[in-house]
């Protein structure tokens, strides 16, 4: 596609929901990336894909949070039993995965647990 | 990981030049230095990369002093549009950077 593609855009849920998110990155790029976004802060490193493999999950704020590619395409961003704190928007980017090359982002999925 | 330092916000007025300073007193020799503009509702979108010197684009241009300790996003003749938050991350892309963490960055007020 053209450019890195989330959905949705928006969530609600309730707590104790689980809720899947999705990231399309752009084709052909080897990383890819999820971050987090409170409300006015910045950007909070989650999980970074090379290929399929995760080589870094330590951004994971919990154990309900997981996420996993395939095909070297689409990712997917789990959280498990949800709760207040969890919402935020859930930013994905990929890369081509070379050394300095630059992040494309997506816009988002804002979730929101009532 | 080097961490970065940035002023939280700014203030200009369309026309100006605006030249925003972040310091990486820790930066590896390895490590790129890259700046992301983001506007609300958006995800960010990368503006300039460099690793020494001058870098300049389209958009904007990045200076950089020998020592590298330091760095200094330049946009030119500001409009309303460029009112967002700007970023700057150090790192390299194929150790570090993913782990990144983009802290509160600036955020920019241009005015009429």
């Amino acid at each position: 596609g053209a450019g890195v593609s989330q959905s949705p855009s928006n969530k609600v849920t309730e707590k104790g929901k689980d809720v899947e998110l999705r990231c399309d990155p752009i084709s052909g790029h080897t990383a890819l990336y999820w971050y987090r976004q409170r409300l006015g802060q910045g950007l909070e490193f989650l999980i970074y894909f090379q290929g399929n493999s995760a080589p870094d999950k330590s951004g994971l704020p919990s154990d309900r949070f997981s996420a996993e590619r395939t095909g070297e395409s689409v990712s997917t961003l789990t959280i498990q039993r949800t709760q207040q704190e969890d919402s935020a928007v859930y930013l994905c980017a990929s890369s081509l995965g070379d050394r300095g090359e630059k992040l494309f982002f997506g816009s988002g999925t804002q979730l929101s647990v009532l | 990981l080097a961490k970065t330092t940035q002023p939280i916000s700014m203030d200009s007025y369309e026309g100006q030049e605006v030249n925003i300073t972040c310091s990486h007193n820790n930066i590896a020799t390895n490590d790129y230095i890259t700046w992301y503009q983001q506007f609300p509702s958006q995800g960010p979108r990368f503006i300039i990369q460099g690793y020494k010197t001058k870098v300049t684009n389209e958009v904007a241009s990045l200076f950089i002093p020998a020592d590298r300790k330091s760095s200094t996003l330049s946009l030119p003749r500001v409009s309303l549009s460029d009112t967002a938050v700007y970023y700057c991350l150090v790192g390299d892309t194929l150790t570090g950077f993913q782990k990144l963490v983009f802290g509160t960055g600036t955020r920019l007020l241009v005015s009429p």
